[in-house]
Order: structure tokens, then sequence, then C-alpha cells
């Protein structure tokens, strides 16, 4: 299994555009999350997915961000637009409720910097 | 506010030393505890989770849990330079939600 794939890896951009982050889960995992880390604010997750369904977004900062899961195999997560203050690690993980849904796997992250 | 403790460190020990890592949460109902490791620059992996009160070994590593100090912790055994890394706490909400501490940064010298 390749894992959780995301792209791009790196993303530098300027302040008031559009970036969107991409997500491919492990196949047959049924729960999607999206994390940011900050130095200052450690790992914190934005929102989470089940069976492709937005179940919890109380941790998206503002309306600038949004997140979708159009299928089992795929998520994105938009800013728009994007500010400095949005420059982290953005990580994607999922997991199994049939494998007990104990360990969320993360992909490599996509370091975002917003000049 | 649901709020998961850890001191950033860096904790540093010499090889072959044992290292204890320590992680508070405020909530009391919590039921299920993970360690993760992370190195620099590579995303978070899952080394072991606890569910009771008491001891869980694995090799390595001992994770301890005591539910009435709302306290849960990692020992390293036989630490090793390439167990520098990271090591974030986190507690599983309802609906698969982890809440994660701010890490404690290990260093083993050689």
């Amino acid at each position: 299994d390749a894992g959780v794939i995301q792209s791009p890896r790196h993303e530098v951009t300027e302040m008031g555009q559009e970036v969107t982050l991409r997500c491919k889960p492990i196949s047959g995992h049924d729960y999607l999350f999206w994390y940011r880390q900050t130095m200052m604010r450690g790992l914190e997750l934005l929102i989470y997915f089940n069976n492709n369904v937005p179940i919890d977004d109380s941790g998206m900062p503002e309306d600038r961000f949004s997140a979708k899961m159009p299928n089992a195999s795929f998520s994105t997560l938009k800013i728009q637009p994007s500010e400095p203050r949005d420059s982290a690690v953005y990580f994607c993980a999922s997991s199994s409720l049939a494998g007990g849904g104990n360990e969320q796997f993360f992909g490599p992250g996509t370091r975002l910097t917003v000049l | 506010q649901k709020e998961v403790e850890q001191n950033s460190g860096p904790l540093s020990v010499p090889e072959g030393a044992i290292a204890s890592l320590n992680c508070t949460y405020s909530d009391r109902g919590s039921q299920s505890f993970f360690w993760y490791r992370q190195y620099s620059g590579k995303s978070p992996e899952l080394i072991m989770f606890i569910y009771s009160n008491g001891d869980k070994e694995d090799g390595r590593f001992t994770a301890q849990l005591n539910k009435a100090s709302q306290y849960v912790s990692l020992l390293i055994r036989d630490s090793q330079p390439s167990d520098s890394a990271t090591y974030l706490c986190a507690v599983k909400e309802a609906g698969n939600m982890l809440t994660f501490g701010g890490g404690t940064r290990l260093m083993v010298k050689p």
C-alpha cells in the first residue's frame, strides 16, 4: 500500500492567492482528517470526514478555509484568499473503523509558505 | 477546551538510559491515549496506545496510564540515538478525533 498521498509537498504562494491541497487516503479507510502543524500551536485538527461526509469542522480557523471529499479516494483543503499566518505544514491522515480506528496514518504533509 | 499538556523539552538522556516522557490531560472522560513519534521534517507515526490503567509494554517502550491523576507517560528503555525525535501525546475524543499535546523533544546522546 502506498500510504496516504499528499500533493503538493511544498507550496509557496503570495498573499491573496488561492491554495488547494490534495489528499488520497489509504484505500479502504473510512475516516479522513486534515491537520495543521505550526511551532506556536502544535498539531491541530481542522476537519474530519467519515465515509466522505464532514463530521466536525470546528477546527477550521475561518471561512477562508474549506474542505471537500467528493469520493472515498480524494479530498481537498482550499484556502482562499491565503494569508501569511496560514504558513504551516498541513497533514492529511486516514484511519479505518474496521481496523479499530486506533491508528491514524499520516501523509508526508504539505509545507505551505504564504509570502 | 480540552487540553493535553506536555513539557516541550528538550529532554536529554545518554545512550542506554531510560527516557521518561509525561503528559497530562484535562478531560476526565477521556478513554484512549496515544503516543506518536515525529522525526524532524517527517509526519507523526504511532508508537503505541493504551486504554486501561496501568502499564502496557511493547519492546523497549512502556506506556503508563493513571486515569485518577489524568496522567499518561511513555518510558523508553535502552535509549538509542535513533530515538531522538519529538514525541506527541494524543487523547481520543468522541467520533474518533484526536487532541494532541505540543510534544516533547527527546535527544539521546551517544
